[in-house]
């Protein structure tokens, strides 16, 4: 079935220090992938989006890439910051035929998610 | 502002005494559903609606009931809680055509059951 594999956390980083989160998905047809962020004490929200093979997401410095042939989504950032320590999720959205015809009935299936903690 | 509004935020309640978690969206959104947070597990789905008078069952969905008579509110109902009920509830809600829609989540509710 489709699911998500996510790096377990926590992670801790220093300051400027160079960020990777792991993420595999497994799924049938061709799924969206998305990176949520939930900073401490509020809801989750969009970060980075890519819809098809090769697409790149970015947002706040943040980037992953859509890689089928790996079936990897891996969030990563240049240089963290104390305020990027949060949450994250990788979900995908599963894709199915009728989603051709406009309506996207696909819900989402979240990783487990992985805490940053980033240390000044 | 285009938000998710979620009620109580924080509850703590008794085993067997019914409760109601209120969720309401003011961006028309057809798309709503409910999610519960727990250590080690990540969110998971209770319950989803996609439009009006239209739900359906996630991952999780024992224990719940949910209803959708406007499209703005969708209610999360636990007739009987139960300790292992105890969570972190998240509404969301986004629009229904197109494949990329955004997810808008309320701030949570935090549930606890003695």
């Amino acid at each position: 079935g489709n699911s998500v594999t996510q790096m377990e956390g926590p992670v801790t980083l220093s300051e400027e220090a160079f960020l990777t989160i792991n993420c595999t998905y497994t799924a049938t047809g061709y799924p969206s992938l998305f990176w949520y962020v939930q900073y401490p004490g509020e809801g989750l929200q969009l970060l980075l989006k890519a819809t098809k093979a090769d697409d790149k997401g970015s947002n706040k410095g943040f980037e992953a890439t859509y890689r089928k042939e790996t079936t990897s989504f891996h969030l990563e950032k240049g240089s963290v910051q104390v305020s990027d320590s949060a949450v994250y999720f990788c979900a995908l959205r599963r894709w199915r035929l009728s989603d051709r015809k406009g309506g996207s009935q696909g819900n989402l299936i979240f990783g487990k998610g992985t805490k940053l903690s980033v240390k000044p | 502002e285009a938000q998710v509004t979620q009620n109580p935020r924080y509850l703590i309640t008794v085993t067997g005494k019914k409760l109601t978690v209120t969720c309401s969206q003011n961006m028309n959104h057809e798309y709503m559903s409910w999610y519960r947070q727990d250590p080690g597990l990540g969110l998971r789905q209770i319950y989803y609606s996609m439009n009006v008078e239209v739900t359906d069952k996630g991952d999780v969905p024992e224990g719940y009931k949910v209803s959708r008579k406007e499209k703005r509110n969708f209610p999360l109902i636990l007739e009987s809680p139960s300790p292992n009920q105890t969570s972190l509830y998240f509404c969301a809600s986004r629009i229904l055509s197109g494949n990329i829609g955004e997810l808008f989540f309320g701030e949570g509710s935090r549930l606890t059951v003695l």
